[in-house]
């Protein structure tokens, strides 16, 4: 797993409630992303963050917010849950030197009711 | 906007055949090419990662090749096994990280 830890795997929340899903990893990577996966979609990413602090956002990033307060900590927040944003959300990293691999997380299933 | 494509989006094969999986890209002006497997409710795992500069790698039974002219990307899969099927996906950056994602071609080897 290329040391990146997602938590929580699993959530079910009611529609309207705020959410946030944690990133966490060990491997010393500049690059750190958000990625949601959709039935005939494919993985579409959500934000993402090329430094502490420095963010920027993806092809589907309208009803979610990020941070970056540390180097091992990318934190996704769903300020509103809607049905919508049911889906697999996967934190990816990349960029430890000059290596440009990207390695992914094991995915949170989101469920909004 | 770069536009990744994968085909077929499933695949089923006997064991021991030797397969090709194809995936196409818009954008010529790429940085890296990257291969993933992921199987079902799971996350997904570096297989190979071509630069630009590249025109192949391989790991073990695993080799892809990389066009960029003609925008495609080609995954050999040697003497396919059970343990093989999976989905397996292409990821194109332009600039060294983010990445655009095809959907993927479902594998299934027969035994």
């Amino acid at each position: 797993d290329a040391g990146i830890t997602q938590s929580p795997r699993h959530k079910v929340t009611e529609t309207g409630t705020p959410v946030t899903l944690r990133c966490h990893q060990t491997e010393n990577h500049r690059y750190m992303y958000w990625y949601r996966q959709d039935p005939g979609h494919g993985l579409r990413l959500i934000h993402y963050s090329y430094g502490v602090k420095d963010t920027d956002k993806g092809e589907v990033s309208d009803g979610y917010s990020v941070s970056r307060s540390k180097t091992e900590d990318f934190l996704l927040t769903l300020e509103s849950a809607t049905s919508s944003q049911t889906s697999v959300y996967f934190c990816a990293i990349s960029g430890r030197g000059s290596d440009t691999e990207a390695f992914f997380g094991q995915g949170t299933r989101l469920t909004v009711v | 906007k770069q536009e990744v494509t994968q085909i077929p989006a499933a695949l089923s094969v006997p064991e021991g055949e030797n397969l090709v999986l194809n995936c196409s890209f818009t954008d010529s002006a790429i940085y890296n090419l990257q291969w993933f497997r992921q199987d079902p409710g799971k996350g997904l795992t570096s297989l190979l990662l071509i630069q630009s500069s590249q025109r192949e790698q391989t790991s073990g039974r695993l080799n892809a090749s990389l066009d960029k002219s003609s925008g495609r990307s080609t995954l050999y899969i040697a003497a396919s096994q059970p343990g093989d099927s999976a989905t397996y996906l292409c990821a194109v950056s332009n600039t060294g990280n983010q990445f655009y994602f095809g959907t993927g071609t479902s594998l299934t080897v027969i035994p």
